[in-house]
């Protein structure tokens, strides 16, 4: 069965700074696609960036790179520069087999705190 | 581009009450639209999607109906509400192919009483 492991609960970070958020994953489907989203006090999620199981390269979006190592099956979303609005949850997500839908399945999310 | 909304924002309903949350979709046709259900401090657990009008696919057994009576519609509902039903639910709309992201709605905070 696929599943989403986020083991860190809470994460914080001084403004400006990087952080490493970590996400590992298990799955037996050769393709899939991982995705983080950020869910701010708001309740809103918003979609940061997605990496697909055939890239050969680092998805990157603006501040935010994903650090996609498939032998070890992690994930892990880095936001470089911290800034206070990035305080919020972050979830990891994968999609699940294909089929005719796209289901997604969330770990347990990491609450990250900006200091400032 | 592309806007989903969600009504109500928040809902306090007593249990055994009757439940209609609303999703519309606009900018987009044909759209693959999902309902997930967030307990608090918890992941997203999805409820029901749906690839088209009046085809609706239930992922938990429990006392909630989806229905889509439009392209971009998708109605979530229940007869009688239990204390169980009280979380967050989260409408969600994506495409086949591609990245297959999903793009999801503000919410509807449900506290059943």
């Amino acid at each position: 069965a696929q599943k989403i492991t986020q083991t860190q609960p809470g994460m914080f970070v001084q403004e400006k700074e990087a952080v490493t958020l970590d996400c590992t994953y298990d799955t037996s489907d050769p393709s899939y696609g991982l995705f983080w989203y950020k869910q701010p006090s708001s309740g809103e999620m918003i979609f940061l960036i997605y990496q697909g199981s055939y890239d050969q390269q680092n998805a990157t979006e603006g501040r935010y790179s994903l650090n996609f190592q498939k032998a070890r099956k992690s994930a892990n979303l880095v936001i470089s520069a911290s800034q206070l609005g990035d305080s919020a949850m972050y979830f990891c997500a994968m999609r699940g087999p294909s089929g005719g839908y796209n289901k997604l399945i969330f770990g347990a999310g990491t609450r990250l705190a900006v200091h400032p | 581009s592309q806007t989903i909304h969600q009504w109500p924002a928040t809902l306090v309903q007593p249990v055994g009450s009757p439940l209609s949350l609303e999703c519309t979709v606009e900018g987009t046709s044909n759209p693959n639209l999902y309902w997930y259900r967030q307990a608090a401090g918890r992941g997203l657990q999805l409820l029901f999607y749906s690839v088209g009008i009046g085809q609706i696919s239930s992922e938990v057994p429990q006392n909630l109906s989806a229905s889509r009576p439009q392209d971009r519609q998708f109605i979530l509902s229940s007869k009688k509400l239990l204390l169980s039903d009280s979380g967050f639910y989260l409408c969600a709309w994506g495409t086949s192919g591609g990245t297959d992201t999903q793009y999801f709605g503000p919410g509807t905070r449900l506290t059943v009483l």
